[in-house]
């Protein structure tokens, strides 16, 4: 089963609001990523968790902090977004953390609007 | 150079036709490789790996090319549902923590 699973599935918020995104897969894997998607274009990577610890931050803006609580779960936690920060934020997980890449298996993603 | 580049297509082609999907890569350090497929407003999907050797997988086929560092993606015999944005993504290896580089993406439309 290589299955990741997202809440919510949409999302809309306004600039002031505070909201979480959730992510979570039970494939035992060891790294779990987010990523970003603008329409029409490629899954541009944000945050890398290995072995529950951040190892990469693409430089985000400090209104998106992750959180990785247990090896199966990963949160997105958002405050005073932008209209700009409306995408679709997918959450990823591959077998193993470290330097070797091995194949990342998507959930279903979040459309986030923010008004 | 772009890290990853692909055909910016779209390809518009009937079913049952044969299409090719290329993509090149800049970092010659790369070790794995992947075609992914997304549906309009969908999750990218893994469609599969690429190794050196070649690999098929029913009508698809990908090779990989290393020292032309050059990756293709064969359709054969194209179905309605192979419609799809088709990801070239190269692994990339830096200090204690990989990733994967994405192309943009090339569309395919198959028609009846």
């Amino acid at each position: 089963d290589t299955e990741v699973t997202q809440t919510p599935k949409h999302l809309v918020m306004g600039m002031t609001n505070k909201k979480s995104l959730k992510c979570e897969q039970h494939m035992g894997h060891r790294a779990m990523y987010w990523y970003k998607q603008k329409a029409k274009k490629p899954p541009e990577l944000m945050f890398v968790y290995s072995y529950e610890k951040l190892s990469i931050n693409e430089s985000v803006p400090s209104r998106f902090s992750p959180e990785c609580p247990n090896s199966s779960l990963l949160n997105l936690h958002l405050h005073a977004l932008q209209p700009e920060d409306s995408a679709l934020y997918l959450c990823a997980s591959s077998p193993f953390g470290g330097p070797t890449v091995y194949e990342q298996y998507f959930g279903p993603g979040t459309r986030l609007t923010v008004t | 150079r772009k890290e990853v580049e692909q055909d910016p297509g779209p390809f518009n082609v009937p079913e049952g036709a044969t299409v090719a999907f290329n993509c090149t890569y800049s970092n010659s350090a790369s070790q794995s490789f992947f075609w992914y497929r997304q549906d309009c407003r969908k999750e990218p999907k893994l469609l599969m790996s690429v190794y050196s050797s070649g690999n098929e997988d029913g009508r698809f086929t990908a090779q990989l090319n290393r020292a032309s560092q050059y990756i293709s993606l064969l359709i054969r015999d194209s179905k309605l549902s192979d419609s799809a944005t088709y990801l070239c993504v190269v692994a990339h290896y830096g200090g204690s923590q990989g990733n994967l580089i994405f192309g943009k993406g090339t569309k395919l439309s198959v028609k009846p």
